[in-house]
């Protein structure tokens, strides 16, 4: 059974703070990683992918990835109010082909 | 990015009758469709894995005969909730995929249905 989990929180951190999301998965043969982001009632939109050990920067969004053990994080800094919503991990598991497994998500409150 | 269209984006209908959802892939083909269920501050939950021209593969726990999935076209996916309850009452994502992509994105999702069962 492959498995994805998260804190599902809530998370609340001041505006301007770093907030700080985790995820850990249980398979191996895992080989690709995103971090989806949804607000209430929309469907997920797509913050980051990494596929690779190590971090990968975009923006406010640092996505950081330890395969060894079996880790994935997020980290958004400097949070607006507007980062408030649930952040989703989902895993691509290689032997799966297509198929993405979610975590059951974090919530986040970034409050002013 | 790559655009799904879903449709209903909502619906409300009477316990007992079917609901049909479409899933359409606009400017690629997509070789896989997967449909998702969401209850209220949960997270998503795959309830079956479409390929074009073969039957859907479901999840431990989704009655496929409840939960119809038809995946005629490589643009087009259904999910019809035949008989549908209250209990049924949820957001239903889809989404889609193509091995043939480039883009590292790999998953695109329509914009979900909210179906509410009276």
């Amino acid at each position: 059974q492959k498995e994805v989990e998260q804190n599902s929180g809530p998370l609340s951190v001041p505006e301007g703070a770093i907030a700080s999301l985790n995820c850990t998965y249980s398979d191996r043969g895992s080989q690709s990683f995103f971090w989806y982001r949804q607000y209430s009632g929309k469907s997920p939109e797509l913050i980051m992918f990494i596929y690779s050990n190590g971090d990968k920067e975009d923006g406010r969004f640092t996505a950081q990835l330890n395969k060894a053990s079996q880790y994935v994080s997020l980290l958004i800094r400097d949070s607006q109010p507007s980062d408030s919503a649930t952040y989703l991990c989902a895993v691509n598991f290689l032997n799966t082909g297509n198929q993405f497994y979610f975590g059951t998500g974090t919530s986040l409150t970034v409050i002013p | 990015g790559a655009v799904v269209s879903q449709h209903p984006s909502r619906v409300i209908c009477k316990s007992g009758t079917s609901v049909k959802i479409e899933c359409r892939s606009l400017d690629f083909q997509a070789t896989t469709m997967f449909w998702y269920r969401q209850f209220p501050k949960q997270s998503l939950m795959l309830m079956a894995t479409s390929n074009e021209g073969s039957k859907a593969t479901y999840e431990q726990g989704v009655e496929k005969d409840k939960f119809l999935i038809n995946h005629a076209s490589l643009t087009l996916s259904t999910l019809t909730v035949t008989s549908a309850h209250p209990e049924d009452s949820s957001f239903y994502i889809c989404s889609a995929s193509s091995l043939d992509m480039t883009t590292n994105e790999k998953l695109f999702f329509g914009s979900g249905t909210q179906l509410s069962v009276l």
